[in-house]
């Protein structure tokens, strides 16, 4: 079985730019949530789908947004990069909401200079 | 208060030791509790879950769940040097967002 995947898998933009990360979840996962990793923290909360529509948002600008297609995988875009931008983009897959097991994608290691 | 700490690391073992981790909790809530582990430049790795009160053990890798206390713990067992990692804590209380503790290190040493 395919694990979560998550392309692509380093990402280097420029300030100003606009950048697209796409994840495809578990086969028979419905679920997919995005998170942000900044190095020496644990992943922060920006979305979560769940058959196609958005169930929730974390703290995150609108500069960050997200869409679910009806295969049930993910694309997160942010507009106008910022250095503080730069992270570890993690793609998690479940089955339904967070009373489930989530797993990870390899994540999207994002550089903004 | 963060809604989720975990104690401060790095935490460095002796090889066939056991490692102790351990998380507290803000929202009384919570529902769901999770243990991640993370080697450095990767992704995190789901090893246990635990919902309700008491301990709950996988191979070398025991949670343990105090809801009145507010408290998750995970112990490693019989530590060995691929344990050395940075775990994380997770904890929902809804249906859609997880909220992790920023990670303690294990270190362990042959």
């Amino acid at each position: 079985d395919a694990g979560v995947t998550q392309s692509p898998t380093h990402l280097i933009k420029t300030r100003g730019q606009q950048v697209t990360l796409r994840c495809s979840p578990i086969s028979g996962h419905k679920s997919v949530s995005w998170y942000q990793q900044v190095l020496g923290q644990g992943p922060q909360f920006i979305f979560q789908y769940y058959e196609k529509e958005e169930r929730g948002r974390g703290n995150f600008p609108d500069r960050f947004s997200a869409r679910q297609f009806p295969n049930y995988s993910s694309e997160l875009n942010v507009n106008a990069l910022l250095l503080g931008d730069s992270a570890l983009y993690l793609c998690a897959s479940s089955q339904g909401g967070f009373t489930t097991e989530a797993f990870f994608g390899q994540g999207t290691r994002l550089t903004v200079v | 208060q963060k809604e989720v700490e975990q104690n401060s690391g790095p935490l460095s073992v002796p090889e066939g030791a056991i490692a102790s981790l351990n998380c507290t909790y803000s929202d009384r809530g919570s529902q769901s509790f999770f243990w991640y582990r993370q080697y450095s430049g990767k992704s995190p790795e789901l090893i246990m879950s635990i919902y309700s009160n008491g301990d709950k053990e996988d191979g070398r890798f025991t949670a343990q769940l105090n809801k009145a206390s507010q408290y998750v713990s995970l112990l490693i067992r019989d530590s060995q040097p691929s344990d050395s990692a940075t775990y994380l804590c997770a904890v929902s209380s809804n249906d859609y967002k997880l909220s992790f503790g920023a990670g303690t290190t294990v270190t362990v040493r042959a």
